[in-house]
Formats: structure tokens, sequence, C-alpha cells
């Protein structure tokens, strides 16, 4: 059964890059019957899609999003992994990796604050 | 462009049942989508995916309690039985090439 699970700092300065890791377990992440994205969910507030990664490399990103994410996949470690550069207050959020178009399963899912 | 519609909440009775409701945007009535639960405090869980033929594919361990259907563009997600553990939050999510898409989410109580 496939699991994933993220994990990375929870606090990051403004202006810095987050960094995020999501550890697959159960499955290769590197199969053509997978592909995988980010979601985050500010508090108090609804799901917005980050990006995604096809198992060919291809990788798609919200168009808000688009000019600071970068999405990679490390298959000798099978892991997902996320960037998001000059952050700001308003990137505070808990950060989820899923797997498939309709997010099957998702991650537990990891808090990051953008503060001083 | 793809958008997807949820009315922001909706309440119903111990041990009664629930219809949620998410509309495509026009011109995107064949688009399959997935709902998806979100108990407080916690991260969402997939439920099922719902077909425009009207058929669905539920995650694993999903109650027989929950099921899925369709008429045009709208997707629906019926809980029959309602049990206090289902007062969550509900998203609709959809996929394209190179894009997914959520909706507002629907708060659900129960009362």
């Amino acid at each position: 059964q496939l699991q994933l699970q993220e994990s990375g700092p929870g606090l990051v300065k403004p202006s810095e890059t987050l960094s995020l890791t999501c550890t697959v377990s159960g499955g290769s992440i590197s199969s053509s019957s997978y592909y995988w994205g980010w979601i985050r969910q500010p508090p108090g507030k609804g799901l917005e899609w980050i990006g995604s990664i096809y198992y060919s490399g291809s990788t798609y990103y919200n168009l808000s999003l688009k000019s600071r994410v970068t999405i990679s996949v490390d298959t000798s470690k099978n892991q997902l992994s996320l960037k998001l550069s000059s952050v700001t207050a308003a990137d505070t959020a808990v950060y989820y990796c899923a797997s498939q178009a309709w997010l099957d399963p998702w991650g537990q899912g990891t808090l990051v604050t953008v503060s001083p | 462009q793809l958008v997807l519609t949820q009315s922001p909440s909706a309440s119903a009775s111990l041990g009664a049942s629930v219809k949620l409701t998410c509309t495509l945007s026009s011109g995107h009535s064949n688009y399959a989508i997935a709902w998806h639960q979100q108990q407080p405090e916690k991260g969402p869980r997939f439920l099922m995916k719902v077909n425009s033929d009207g058929s669905h594919n539920k995650g694993d361990g999903i109650p027989d309690r929950f099921s899925g259907s369709t008429s045009g563009a709208e997707r629906y997600l019926t809980i029959f039985s309602l049990q206090s553990e289902d007062e969550a939050d509900y998203y609709c999510q959809t996929w394209g090439t190179g894009i997914w898409v959520f909706g507002g989410g629907t708060k659900l109580t129960v009362l």
C-alpha cells in the first residue's frame, strides 16, 4: 500500500527558500503508474494546488506560483521534493504531497511557518 | 476555465442522509472528479472518484454509506446514516493536462 510522508523545516525566514521532501513507501516513485503533486492549505482556508510531476519528468505548476516553484524527483531515494523561493508570510501553510491525479493517497502534511 | 463550485455549508441530522454537490464549469461536464474528506485538525482523505457516466470508485476502507453520482455537470456525494465523525470539510477536485483544481469546500455539520 502506497504511503507518503512529508518532511522539512517547520520555520522559514521571509525571502528564503522553502524546501520539503516527500518520501514514498510501498511503491516506486519512477513507476509509470503514478504521478505526484504538492498541495497546500493556509490556516483556516481551502486547498491550493502547487504543482505536479509525471513519471516522465514533465512538470506543471500553478500559474500563480510558477515563477517561484520547482518540483523534482529523486529516484534513488524514492522521494519527491518541493522548493518555493522568496517566501512571504502568505506562504505559511500545511503542505501536502499526494499521488495520482485524484490524490490517493495524501501524506499527513507538514506545517511551514514563514516568520523572521 | 476549469472551475469547481461547492456550497460553503450543509447540515443534516444524525442518522439522516445528505447530498453534497460539486458543479463543473461550462464546457467541462465530461470531467471526472474526486471527493476528499477533511475532518477537524486532520489532513484530507480520498473518498472516491466520480466519473461522468455516474460510476464511482471508492478509496480503501471507505464505508458503503458514502456514494457518488452524476447529473450533467454536477457531481454528487451522498452520505447515508450520518454519524458524528462525518462532520468535516468536503472538497471536490478535478484534473486536466497539467492542472489540478479544487472546489472551495463544503463544511458539513451533523446536528
